[in-house]
């Protein structure tokens, strides 16, 4: 069983707030890292998929970061906005093995 | 709008019946999955259809049965479940398999099913 971790579990941030938070996977047989935006009602929505150790991975004010040597990946959110309340999940990809998702962050931006 | 279609979107069934949920992509992949959320817990993969191959999670019950007709079309089969087996199933697909690193998965709206 592969351990993929998020912390914090959950987080309350201000508009304008800057945040991040982490994941943490096995850091051996890394093949691949998923990140994705969970909104309450609606469909997981990919954000991201890293493959390389170093990688950076923008999209607007959502950017990311791998460490496959050390086990763990952050996401930015640079000034939140209340429509990035969502939960936001991470997966890891092993060679030879199925996608393994972490429990998610929940983020609650308040205007 | 999402190109992962999945129907009914609310299913209510007792422990006796029998039932199937349906998922449908238009975006072209080659590569469909069967996913459960349970409440408080880690999404969970619980099937793999691609063009060569199905893998599926050992832990996943036998009263959970997979069918995939062709690339587009998949479906789960629920017979004899359990209370526990409530929880939003949602269905995914991706360009290739999920043994390719690069692709990202694209996911229906899912099925919340209640066991009773």
């Amino acid at each position: 069983i592969l351990n993929v971790e998020q912390s914090p579990q959950s987080l309350h941030v201000q508009e304008g707030d800057s945040t991040n938070f982490t994941c943490s996977f096995p850091s051996s047989n890394f093949y691949a890292l998923h990140w994705y935006r969970w909104e309450t009602a609606k469909s997981p929505e990919a954000l991201f998929v890293m493959t390389l150790n170093g990688d950076e991975k923008k999209k607007g004010r959502i950017s990311a970061t791998l460490n496959t040597k050390e086990g763990y990946s952050y996401l930015y959110i640079k000034g939140s906005q209340p429509e990035d309340s969502a939960t936001y999940l991470c997966a890891f990809l092993s060679a030879g093995n199925m996608l393994t998702f972490g429990g998610g962050t929940r983020l609650m931006v308040k205007p | 709008e999402t190109g992962v279609t999945q129907t009914p979107r609310h299913l209510v069934m007792g422990m006796t019946n029998k039932k199937s949920l349906k998922c449908e992509q238009h975006l072209g992949h080659n590569a469909m999955y069967w996913y459960k959320q349970s409440a408080k817990k880690p999404l969970e993969l619980m099937f793999v259809y691609s063009l060569e191959e199905r893998v599926e999670n050992n832990s996943v019950p036998s009263r959970f049965s997979p069918e995939c007709p062709n690339s587009s079309h998949l479906f789960l089969h629920l017979h004899t479940l359990q209370p526990e087996d409530s929880a939003l199933y949602l269905c995914a697909s991706s360009q290739e398999s999920f043994r390719t690193s690069d692709y990202e998965q694209y996911f229906g709206p899912g099925t919340r099913l209640t066991v009773t």
